[in-house]
């Protein structure tokens, strides 16, 4: 149990379009997400909680306009990459926190890779 | 704030050998740490959590961490290294149920033949 997947894997974007990134809860509901960015050989960084039903709490120095982010449903959080450009590529990976367990313990998807030519 | 340091970029061992991975971090209150595996191009998996009690944690896979508070570390070991342990493990520090977590810079552990 406790699967989150992203949708989609991969994907290469052109500069100045905006790509949508998916993240579901499959077997639980999640409250709470998170979106995270990795650059190639670094660590993770928190990008911004997103909280069902209310707005995304985004960290310092995170372009809200840029990286829109939609908590719809209990299953569901979305992060738009708007007007994509080079340096917005990154891997970006979505946790859960699943609510059913000792210290809602997150559980993450397995990444999308983001490539803006 | 809260901060995590991985002191170690890479590490090798050879297959069978142990292994202990350092992590030190810093946070005012009891903390919740965690410890991820991550393999090439994956998503992260949980090796094991601490958040009270035995300050000896069993995780999966044969991990175990033991959290020492006077020493702010939370290193990761296993006995016995195998080939499939080869990944990148990162050290982490939340403030709390289901909050944000803080990561450490991880480390590469590369396992010889």
């Amino acid at each position: 149990g406790a699967v989150v997947s992203q949708h989609p894997s991969r994907v290469i974007c052109k500069s100045g379009t905006s790509v949508k990134i998916e993240c579901r809860s499959l077997d639980f509901q999640a409250t709470t997400m998170f979106w995270y960015r990795q650059f190639p050989k670094q660590s993770l960084m928190l990008m911004a909680t997103s909280n069902e039903g209310s707005k995304a709490t985004y960290e310092q120095g995170v372009e809200k306009d840029k990286f829109l982010i939609n908590h719809a449903s209990l299953t569901l959080s979305t992060l738009t990459v708007t007007s994509a450009h080079p340096e917005d590529s990154s891997f970006y990976i979505c946790s859960a926190a699943h609510p059913g367990t000792s210290g809602h313990e997150q559980y993450f998807g397995p990444g999308t890779r983001l490539t803006v030519t | 704030a809260q901060s995590v340091t991985q002191p170690d970029i890479h590490i090798t061992v050879s297959e069978g050998a142990s292994l202990e991975l350092r992590c030190n971090y810093s946070y005012g209150a009891t903390p919740y740490l965690f410890w991820y595996v991550q393999s090439p191009g994956q998503g992260l998996q949980l090796l094991l959590k601490y958040f009270s009690g035995d300050t000896l944690v069993q995780g999966i896979k044969g991990f175990e961490a033991e959290f020492k508070r006077s020493q702010s570390s939370f290193n990761l070991r296993k006995p016995s290294v195998h080939w499939s342990d080869a990944a990148e493990y990162f050290c982490a520090v939340g403030e709390g149920y289901g909050n944000k977590l803080v990561f450490g810079a991880g480390t590469i552990l590369r396992v010889k033949s």
